[in-house]
């Protein structure tokens, strides 16, 4: 069983689309994260949610939305895609905020020509 | 501000030997956690190895250990007996305990084994 799974695993779009990322976690927590990480591997956070709820929302576009329709799922939906937000996004999650451990799904790769 | 420092972008090792990954780390805050991921060239992320900022001992999980220097705000990765398998990139990765667990990765290093 795949603890935390992310649809799709490559993502080839053009520039000025809409898109969206879907990630689902089985493991029963109740914290969930969006990384972005560029071409050069560094890893960054975008957001995160607990309980359904925004906690933490870094210096992202706006273009980007997350939403959480439960404790299970957080999907990503960016819209008017540009050039830049080529990168792979993976999804976490966690137990609560006293968890050490973040188990990351497999990664979308996201390719904007 | 938290920041992350992995000085060396690429190591090579030979198989069944150590090696050191290294990892520096800049805070103010008391209380911190400290990891290190593997991202293989599947590219999935997979957690190592953890070091609580008051932990006592330093972490040990099969073959990995967290060499905590907490006065030199260091928190390297040893990898003993080396194996191809161990060949991946390397992520440092530290989070503030009393807030949300959100991470801050350092640049990574790339590790290759070789027979």
């Amino acid at each position: 069983d795949t603890a935390v799974s992310q649809t799709p695993k490559y993502l080839v779009t053009q520039m000025g689309n809409d898109k969206s990322i879907k990630c689902e976690q089985n493991l029963g927590h109740d914290t969930m994260y969006w990384y972005k990480q560029d071409s050069k591997k560094f890893l960054k956070i975008m957001f995160s949610y607990n309980n359904k709820e925004l906690i933490i929302n870094e210096t992202v576009p706006n273009r980007f939305s997350p939403k959480s329709p439960d404790k299970a799922h957080l999907n990503l939906h960016i819209n008017s895609l540009e050039l830049g937000d080529s990168a792979v996004y993976f999804c976490a999650s966690s137990q609560g905020t006293s968890a050490y451990e973040q188990y990351f799904g497999p990664g979308t790769r996201l390719t904007v020509t | 501000a938290q920041k992350i420092t992995q000085t060396q972008p690429g190591m090579f090792v030979q198989e069944k030997e150590a090696v050191t990954l290294d990892c520096t780390y800049d805070t103010s805050d008391p209380s911190y956690g400290l990891f290190w991921y593997k991202q293989p060239s599947s590219g999935e992320m997979i957690f190592l190895i953890y070091q609580g900022s008051y932990d006592q001992q330093n972490a040990t999980e099969g073959r990995y250990s967290l060499n905590f220097q907490k006065a030199r705000k260091s928190a390297n990765l040893v990898i003993s007996a080396s194996q191809l398998g161990d060949s991946a990139m390397y992520f440092c990765a530290m989070r503030k305990s009393y807030n949300t667990d959100k991470l801050i990765f350092g640049t990574g290093t790339r590790l290759q084994v070789f027979p």
